[in-house]
Order: C-alpha cells, then sequence, then structure tokens
C-alpha cells in the first residue's frame, strides 16, 4: 500500500501569500493517478485538481499542481480568505484497486 | 448536474450493522462512474471504504473488506453501503462520491453533503 506523507502539517500564511504544501509519496505514483482537495469546517471535501495538474471545473487559476514520482506540490499564488481550508492527497493505486489519502494540511490564517 | 444525498440511522449499536444509502439526483447511476464510500472519523483525514460500478462490480478496501457490502439498485438510481460487525471506530462522517472514468484519470468529483453515523449503545 502506497503511504502519503504531507507536509507541513499546519501553514500559517496571510492573504495575498504564496502557499506551497507538499504530497510524497512512499513509492512512485502514475501523475494520473494524483489529486488534490480542498475541505472546508462542516463541508465535504472539494476536488481542485486531477491528473497531478490538471484544475477541476470551476477552480480558479490561482491553484496548480505540480510534480511527478514520489513528490507533488500544490501551490496557491496570493491566497484569499475562502482558501484557508485542510488540504488532502490522494492517490490511486491498482494492485489491489484502491485510494489513499495524505492526512492532510491545514492552512491557517496567520 | 449530478448531486448525491446520503441518507440512513445516525446511531448503530456496537456489533450491528451499519447501513447507508446515497441518492444520485440529476443523472443516471447507469453512466460510465464508479460510485464510492469515503469515511472520516470525527477531527481525522479520509479513508476511502470501497467503490461499485453499476453492473456490481466493486472494489473495497482490503482493512475492511470483509466488513463492507456496497450495492447498487438501478431502479431507484441509489448505492448502498453497509459495514457489520461495527465499534466505536467506526464512528465517522460517512461520504458517497462519483469516480468518473475519464481516460487514466482517478478521482472523485462529486460528493455528497456526508452523513454522520455514530457507534454507541
Amino acid at each position: 500500500e502506497i503511504v502519503l506523507t504531507q507536509s507541513p502539517g499546519t501553514l500559517s500564511l496571510s492573504p495575498g501569500e504564496r502557499a506551497t504544501l507538499s504530497c510524497r509519496a512512499s513509492q512512485s505514483v502514475s501523475s494520473t493517478y494524483l489529486a488534490w482537495y480542498q475541505q472546508k469546517p462542516g463541508q465535504a471535501p472539494r476536488l481542485l485538481i486531477y491528473g497531478a495538474s490538471s484544475r477541476a471545473t470551476g477552480i480558479p487559476d490561482r491553484f496548480s499542481g505540480s510534480g511527478s514520482g514520489t513528490d507533488f506540490t500544490l501551490t496557491i499564488s496570493r491566497l484569499e480568505p475562502e482558501d484557508f481550508a485542510v488540504y488532502y492527497c490522494q492517490q490511486y493505486g491498482s494492485s489491489p484497486p484502491m485510494y489513499t489519502f495524505g492526512q492532510g494540511t491545514k492552512l491557517e490564517i496567520k | 448536474q449530478v448531486q448525491l444525498q446520503e441518507s440512513g440511522p445516525g446511531l448503530v449499536k456496537p456489533s450491528g450493522t451499519l447501513s447507508l444509502t446515497c441518492a444520485v439526483s440529476g443523472g443516471s447511476i447507469s453512466n460510465n462512474n464508479w460510485w464510492t464510500w469515503i469515511r472520516q472519523p470525527p477531527g481525522k483525514g479520509l479513508e476511502w471504504i470501497g467503490e461499485i460500478f453499476h453492473s456490481g462490480s466493486t472494489n473495497n478496501n482490503p482493512s475492511l473488506k470483509s466488513r463492507v457490502t456496497i450495492s447498487v439498485d438501478k431502479s431507484k438510481n441509489q448505492f448502498s453501503l453497509k459495514l457489520s460487525s461495527v465499534t466505536a471506530a467506526d464512528t465517522a462522517i460517512y461520504y458517497c462520491a462519483r469516480r468518473a472514468v475519464y481516460y487514466n484519470y482517478y478521482y472523485m468529483d462529486v460528493w455528497g453533503k456526508g452523513s454522520t453515523v455514530t457507534v454507541s449503545s
């Protein structure tokens, strides 16, 4: 089973700043199998990025994803007040077929 | 626009069976999608439970496999989760979600609002 480790656990930044969130896999992951989600308190997760770098429908272009192999990054170029939330990465493994999530990064207002 | 809505008892007794249903609206459950269950214990992260295709094919989390049954009812446009022999560790928000079949991409793009299930006597 592939384990995803997200860092940092908590990131304290101010609106307008740039946020860089990391997701590291315990073994190589196909880029098409890597996604990012945003979750606000009391809400379901929302898909942000799929295929490591493709933005989901309706996601602002300040959100971008990059990476390959074992290291993936979610970047928010200029933080808006509504971006403060918890972010999860997710990967798909085929043997056996299953999905795993990272433990999450909490992005909080500094 | 596809929407998902979970329903089921909010309280289940230890050793009992948790049963939830996810109603699909705005689209057919027989479209080319997988239908997924994911849970989130209080204050914790996300755990994938399993998924089902409209044909009845399923994939389940090996850590839960022997306790999980996922089924589909095409006539009602819904799918269901049963989790047996529950303990307090199964207390969580349970989400249903759609995993669209799109090339070689694997992600959940539509989520229900979640259903809180507490295991307690």
